[in-house]
């Protein structure tokens, strides 16, 4: 059974410019969630994927979108980006759409924005 | 608007002390809630859920709803259990439908 992957680990991007980041979720699992986590601070739920569709989504703007494939593997993709996007993406992933559901996370990306 | 705070950004402790890692949340709902960790150079991981009613590695935490908190403790603490400790809560319905919202966290030194 594989965990959780996220590529790439590390990202550096200028202001203005756009990025993807991927996720494998785990063997099994059909609901992929991201959380942006800045430095000191607690993870924050970006959106959440279920079976392709975006299930919920929280306090981002519309730049900040997703896509979920067959496979269940995901994509965060930010476009315009700015200079508070830098922190670490997390990606998690759980078994099923369920409101007390084990969560499953990667290692992370870390993006700095210059 | 569902919140957690963990008043305490850092917590050192002696091995062998009690510890207690302060959670108070704010949900209109019936709320599930969570303690996550995340050790050094690893991943976040789940340590327990209120719902299981469980002790992981002699951690345990009650649900207190009259005073909204879920704190965590443990008798005796180990150096093992340095580690960043987050708190969580998830909304089980409406339009995001199985977010986590977590607390800001509590960097816990355990001092041999």
């Amino acid at each position: 059974e594989t965990g959780v992957t996220q590529s790439p680990t590390h990202l550096i991007k200028t202001r203005g410019q756009q990025v993807t980041l991927r996720c494998s979720s785990q063997s099994g699992h059909n609901t992929v969630s991201w959380y942006q986590q800045a430095l000191g601070q607690g993870p924050q739920f970006i959106f959440q994927y279920y079976r392709e569709e975006e299930n919920g989504r929280g306090n981002f703007p519309p730049r900040f979108s997703g896509l979920q494939f067959p496979n269940y593997s995901s994509e965060l993709n930010v476009n315009a980006l700015e200079l508070d996007d830098s922190a670490l993406y997390l990606c998690a992933s759980s078994p099923r759409l369920g409101g007390s559901e084990k969560l499953f996370f990667g290692s992370g990306t870390q993006l700095s924005v210059l | 608007a569902q919140r957690v705070t963990q008043p305490e950004k850092l917590l050192s402790v002696f091995k062998g002390a009690p510890v207690e890692l302060k959670c108070n949340y704010s949900y209109s709902g019936s709320p599930e809630l969570f303690w996550y960790v995340q050790y050094s150079r690893q991943r976040l991981q789940l340590l327990l859920r209120h719902i299981s009613r469980e002790s992981i590695k002699g951690f345990t935490a009650d649900l207190n709803k009259g005073e909204t908190s879920f704190h965590l403790k443990k008798p005796f603490a180990q150096e093992e259990d340095s580690a960043m400790y987050y708190c969580a809560l998830i909304n089980a319905g409406g339009t995001s439908y199985g977010k986590l919202t977590f607390g800001q966290g509590t960097i816990l030194t355990v001092h041999p």
